[in-house]
């Protein structure tokens, strides 16, 4: 079966722009959780999304946000963007939302603002 | 507060010796998960393995092997006989039930690289 799918693998934009990243589960999973990573932070969550509601939030700033769609699929947001942004940004899916027994991740999206 | 500690930054080793990645956790939950990720070049996070906290039975597979330890509180993972393909950014990560259900808290990552 497919996997988890991001879109675009890579992305350049300017500060101050806004940006948008989808995240395809793989079918059957409704649980989409998305991850930040950076060389200077590591790997850090964002939130995570069940049945089209945020069930679970990091500590990011709120110009970092997200939704679900009925389909399971999710976007991640981010407005106003400063060059700390630059990472990549991957998505993980899971079949349940109350406990993590297992979760895939996809590509990523390699974001750079220049 | 839950924490991952992967103290090994980069290993380097020859193709074929056996290598060994350690991993220290810390948690108040006494339901949790481990896991094992290998991040190649790609960018995508590989699964490996999940370990819950009631199976401290080591386990197997193929060249890959895993020793939990709960006395320690460390998931360390071994690759035996080690090949090119084998080099990447391995990370540890760990999910407590009742803190943070379906969140990941990583490791800072081990570089392996193996060498011809």
């Amino acid at each position: 079966k497919a996997g988890v799918t991001q879109t675009p693998r890579y992305l350049i934009k300017t500060r101050g722009q806004q940006v948008t990243l989808s995240c395809s589960p793989i079918s059957g999973h409704r649980s989409v959780s998305w991850y930040q990573q950076t060389p200077g932070q590591g790997l850090q969550f964002l939130f995570e999304y069940f049945s089209e509601t945020q069930r679970n939030k990091g500590n990011f700033p709120g110009r970092f946000s997200g939704r679900q769609f009925s389909n399971s699929r999710s976007e991640m947001n981010v407005s106003t963007l400063e060059l700390g942004d630059s990472a990549l940004y991957l998505c993980a899916s899971s079949k349940r939302t109350d406990r993590v027994t297992e979760a895939f991740f996809g590509q990523g999206t390699r974001l750079t603002v220049v | 507060a839950q924490k991952v500690t992967q103290a090994q930054t980069e290993i380097s080793v020859v193709e074929k010796e056996d290598v060994t990645l350690d991993c220290v956790y810390e948690t108040r939950d006494t339901t949790y998960y481990l896991f094992w990720y290998k991040q190649p070049p790609s960018g995508e996070l590989v699964f490996l393995i999940r370990r819950n906290s009631f199976d401290e039975q080591n386990e197997i597979s193929g060249r890959y092997s895993w020793n939990f330890q709960k006395s320690t509180s460390s998931f360390n993972f071994t690759i035996t006989a080690s090949q090119v393909v084998d080099s990447a950014v391995y990370f540890c990560a760990l999910s407590g039930v009742r803190t943070s259900g379906s969140r990941l808290t990583f490791g800072e990552g081990t570089q392996l690289t193996v060498n011809p």
